[in-house]
């Protein structure tokens, strides 16, 4: 099994809807985040949590949400879906123990098309 | 503005030969620098982290240097193969003293042409 779990792999939309996309992981790791990726524009941060009583806003957290529900989970919504959220979201994790010796754990991604 | 840059374009390069890529950073002071790969459609991979301290560091076929008075970092792969094509992201650790936070940029190709 993956060591970060994203739900679900792909997902058509349509504009207005709500969507949640899910993330668990078997890390062990305190420290959760979600980015998307657009090309040319590179990986940019939306929302982090560094434990279960933690969020904080990213780089483009406007017109998404987060929930951290354990330790293992973090979803990200998107309350009104629009178009230009059309991307590739990832979910990722690490273990502040170990940051400064390890990277981040990345899942599989989720493709979102909002039409 | 604070900014990670590296080469747009697409790195061609034929197999066995060394792949240098160029990661350039403005307006930061980060603790440390990491390099991921990433294939279509998968999430990034954690290769090699290193230290505001520290010069060079290696791993198998890899190697980073960090120059924080030019602010860049140089990933070689020596004799690379058709298999190493893929996309190369450079990130920063912009969270000082709260903590790991990554800043990325957007990611050079590499294609090893056999």
């Amino acid at each position: 099994d993956a060591d970060v779990t994203q739900t679900p792999r792909n997902r058509i939309t349509k504009t207005g809807k709500r969507i949640m996309l899910e993330c668990s992981q078997t890390k062990g790791h305190d420290r959760m985040y979600w980015y998307r990726q657009d090309p040319g524009l590179g990986l940019r941060l939306i929302y982090y949590s560094f434990d279960v009583k933690d969020i904080n806003k990213g780089e483009i957290s406007d017109g998404y949400s987060v929930s951290r529900q354990a330790q293992a989970k973090f979803s990200l919504s998107l309350e009104s879906a629009i178009p230009n959220q059309t991307a590739l979201y990832f979910c990722a994790t690490s273990d502040s123990r170990g940051q400064s010796n390890y990277g981040y754990t990345f899942g599989s991604g989720t493709r979102l098309t909002v039409v | 503005s604070q900014k990670i840059e590296q080469n747009s374009e697409a790195l061609n390069i034929q197999e066995g030969k060394t792949a240098t890529l160029t990661c350039n950073y403005t307006n930061y002071s980060p603790a440390y620098l990491q390099w991921y790969r990433q294939d279509p459609g998968r999430g990034p991979v954690f290769l090699l982290l290193i230290r505001e301290n520290e010069k060079e560091k290696r791993k198998e076929r890899l190697k980073v240097t960090f120059d924080t008075t030019l602010k860049q970092s140089l990933f070689h792969i020596t004799a690379s193969q058709p298999a190493d094509s893929a996309t190369y992201l450079c990130a920063l650790d912009i969270g000082g003293g709260a903590g790991n936070m990554l800043t990325f940029g957007g990611g050079t190709r590499l294609m090893v042409k056999p």
